[in-house]
């Protein structure tokens, strides 16, 4: 099946601080892209998209940045809680023009809060 | 509004079975997608149906189908089962399709012995 290889890199930042999870995408042509959290013993939890006519966007104490010249993708983390501890993971959507839904997964970041 | 169901949470089966898997998507949601998740292959899509139609399918062998009812429940597959079957499954639903939010369940967890 098409997913980056595993290999999970740790963050870990003080409670408070600001985090940045970083990611790299494939495929030039994705136009689409999400960020997910996941909990153990919990499914992806949706955090904030983008599309590729953007360059930034902002949440509730999150932001994404888009760089299609490099093909990456970065989620800021204001005032980081121990709340945020989870994994994380950037998806392109790959699908089709007829708007069916893809998504390939990166192989995701575990981010530590430390008290 | 209730988020994406999947039943069971848990299922142990024993190679060579036959296992169904199901989901009910978000209300009003008619995209519904399935993706396996494991230590070693991270999250990998199988497929995706919209209004009782399969729009994309991912790199899986033909032991993996699933199918869509008219009220949007999706059910997965998996016959002959193999020890490396087991895995997190995982299903999603969004309203139509691609560029849309995609919200996932919490996934059944199933062990292969």
């Amino acid at each position: 099946g098409e997913s980056v290889g595993l290999h999970l890199p740790t963050l870990s930042v003080q409670e408070g601080d600001n985090s940045i999870i970083n990611c790299a995408y494939s495929n030039s042509a994705s136009d689409y892209f999400i960020w997910y959290k996941q909990e153990s013993g919990k499914g992806p939890q949706f955090i904030i998209d983008i599309r590729s006519n953007m360059d930034k966007r902002q949440g509730q104490r999150v932001t994404v940045l888009l760089n299609k010249t490099v093909k990456h993708l970065s989620l800021q983390i204001a005032a980081t809680q121990p709340g945020d501890s989870a994994v994380y993971f950037c998806a392109e959507n790959r699908g089709l023009p007829d708007s069916s839904y893809k998504l390939i997964f990166g192989s995701g970041t575990r981010l530590l809060v430390r008290p | 509004k209730a988020g994406v169901t999947q039943t069971p949470r848990y299922l142990i089966k024993t190679r060579g079975q036959q296992v169904t898997l199901s989901c009910s998507p978000i209300s009003g949601h008619r995209s519904v997608s399935w993706y396996q998740q494991t230590p070693g292959q991270g999250l990998q899509f199988l497929f995706e149906y919209f209004s009782e139609t399969q729009r994309n399918k991912g790199n899986f062998p033909g032991r993996f189908s699933g199918r869509q009812f008219s009220n949007s429940r999706s059910e997965m597959n998996v016959s002959t089962l193999e020890l490396g079957d087991s895995a997190l499954y995982l299903c999603a639903s969004s309203f139509q399709g691609r560029d849309e939010k995609l919200f996932f369940g919490s996934g059944t967890q199933l062990s292969v012995l």
